[in-house]
């Protein structure tokens, strides 16, 4: 079974200051994607960023980008110019490939970040 | 365009009775996937759905159920509710059917078992 993992229950950050959040997961497959998703007080999460696992290239959404490291089965989220509405918890999350006549697994997620944004 | 809608926002039910929730996806999404949350466990797959098909089944006891209309509008439900079920349930559609889709969530559903 596919497992995330991520080391930091909470990370503190100055406002404008850059901010790394660590994941990494296991599995056996070699075509799957990775996500960070975003939950703020309000519950709704949104998608912050997606990298699917055949492009060497890391994903970058205007301040967010990721460090993917396929061989170590790493993949952490790197925050610049950190913002008061970053403040949020931030999950890691993988969907392996879909499987032929069937879907694919849901989302496993780790058991997320809480980013706290000092003004 | 209006998001995800999840019905009821909070409920409160006794152990052994069932509950439905309900969930409408933004309009064009035919997916739809329910999870699970709470602090001990986190996130958790529930099940998803796709043209009214359910195409995948995350690790719950049967008790856990839903359906899919042809409208994409979804259902879950909980029968024999135990104190554990208390978790924050989550939906999120998605425009098709490939893994590669972003998913999007709504606000969740909140059950407290007593």
């Amino acid at each position: 079974a596919q497992t995330v993992t991520q080391s930091q229950p909470e990370m503190s950050v100055q406002e404008a200051e850059t901010v790394t959040l660590s994941c990494t997961y296991d599995t056996s497959e070699s075509d799957y994607y990775l996500f960070w998703y975003k939950q703020p007080p309000s519950r709704q999460m949104i998608l912050v960023i997606r990298q699917e696992a055949y492009k060497q290239q890391n994903a970058t959404e205007n301040r967010f980008s990721v460090n993917f490291q396929k061989a170590a089965k790493s993949f952490s989220l790197k925050i610049s110019d950190s913002q008061l509405g970053d403040a949020a918890m931030y999950f890691c999350a993988y969907r392996g490939p879909t499987v032929l006549g069937g879907g694919a697994d849901g989302l496993t997620f780790g058991k997320g970040t809480h980013l706290i944004i000092q003004p | 365009k209006a998001g995800v809608t999840q019905t009821p926002r909070y409920l409160i039910k006794t152990r052994g009775q069932q509950v439905t929730l309900s969930c409408s996806p933004i309009s064009g999404h035919r997916s739809v996937s329910w999870y699970q949350q709470t602090p001990g466990q986190g996130l958790q797959f529930l099940f998803e759905y796709f043209s009214e098909t359910q195409r995948n089944k995350g690790n719950f006891p049967g008790r856990f159920s839903g359906r899919q209309f042809s409208n994409s509008r979804s259902e879950m439900n909980v029968s024999t509710l135990e104190l554990g079920d208390s978790a924050l349930y989550l939906c999120a559609s998605s425009l098709g059917a490939s893994n590669t889709g972003e998913l999007f969530f709504g606000e969740g559903s909140r059950l407290t078992v007593l």
